[in-house]
């Protein structure tokens, strides 16, 4: 089955400054790439996704890159602010029909220096 | 548009009970996940139903059960609980059917401490 690793496990960053969140992933199956944001006490916020047939997608302040013959993707975040504070999940899963299925990065937690 | 809606948000129950946990996906979704998530373990699948049909499972014992309803609702059950099950229970939804963009979206969780 697919096997997803996420590094670094800790990230403290000063405010302004961005933030790279790397994984990789086993499965060459897997096309679809989400990152989710979790908040202390909740559940995790969908922040960005990507699907294999784009290298790369910006939303904003964040960005996610693609890298299918590596098998490796990654988050980037400028110009962070206070709020981006939280534990990042990556996620990989194979997007044919019938397969909902994520398999998740361990996490990042990620904590802005003011 | 409400989000996926999961009840209750805590509870606390005795080793050996069981326990059923509850799910509203967003209107209109018809896939239905459960997630585990603990400290040692991370974010684990439990399974996934659609149309009232498990069509995914991952690696849990049988104890671990659950349904889908015919407005897309879901339940899952775990019996005979044990110390090890306490965790964060989490349910997702997305449209499901193809290659359409299956953008998968989660409840708040519910909480489950064994004592």
């Amino acid at each position: 089955g697919e096997n997803v690793e996420q590094h670094p496990s800790t990230l403290s960053v000063q405010e302004g400054d961005s933030a790279v969140i790397k994984c990789t992933y086993s499965d060459s199956a897997s096309n679809y790439f989400p990152w989710y944001k979790q908040e202390l006490g909740k559940g995790p916020q969908l922040i960005i996704d990507i699907r294999s047939n784009v290298g790369e997608k910006k939303d904003q302040r964040i960005a996610v890159t693609l890298n299918k013959t590596a098998k490796h993707f990654s988050l980037h975040i400028t110009e962070t602010q206070p709020e981006d504070s939280a534990v990042y999940f990556c996620a990989a899963s194979p997007e044919r029909f019938g397969n909902e299925k994520l398999t998740f990065g361990t996490g990042t937690r990620l904590t802005i220096i003011p | 548009k409400a989000g996926v809606t999961q009840t209750p948000r805590y509870l606390i129950k005795t080793r050996g009970q069981q326990v059923t946990l509850s799910c509203s996906p967003i209107s209109g979704h018809r896939s239905v996940s459960w997630y585990q998530q603990t400290p040692g373990q991370g974010l684990q699948f439990l399974f996934e139903y659609f149309s009232e049909t498990q069509r995914n499972k991952g690696n849990f014992p049988g104890r671990f059960s659950g349904r889908q309803f015919s407005n897309s609702r879901s339940e899952m059950n775990v019996s005979t609980l044990e110390l090890g099950d306490s965790a964060l229970y989490l349910c997702a939804s997305s449209l499901a059917g193809g290659y359409s963009g299956n953008t998968i979206y989660f409840g708040e969780g519910s909480w489950l401490t064994v004592v």
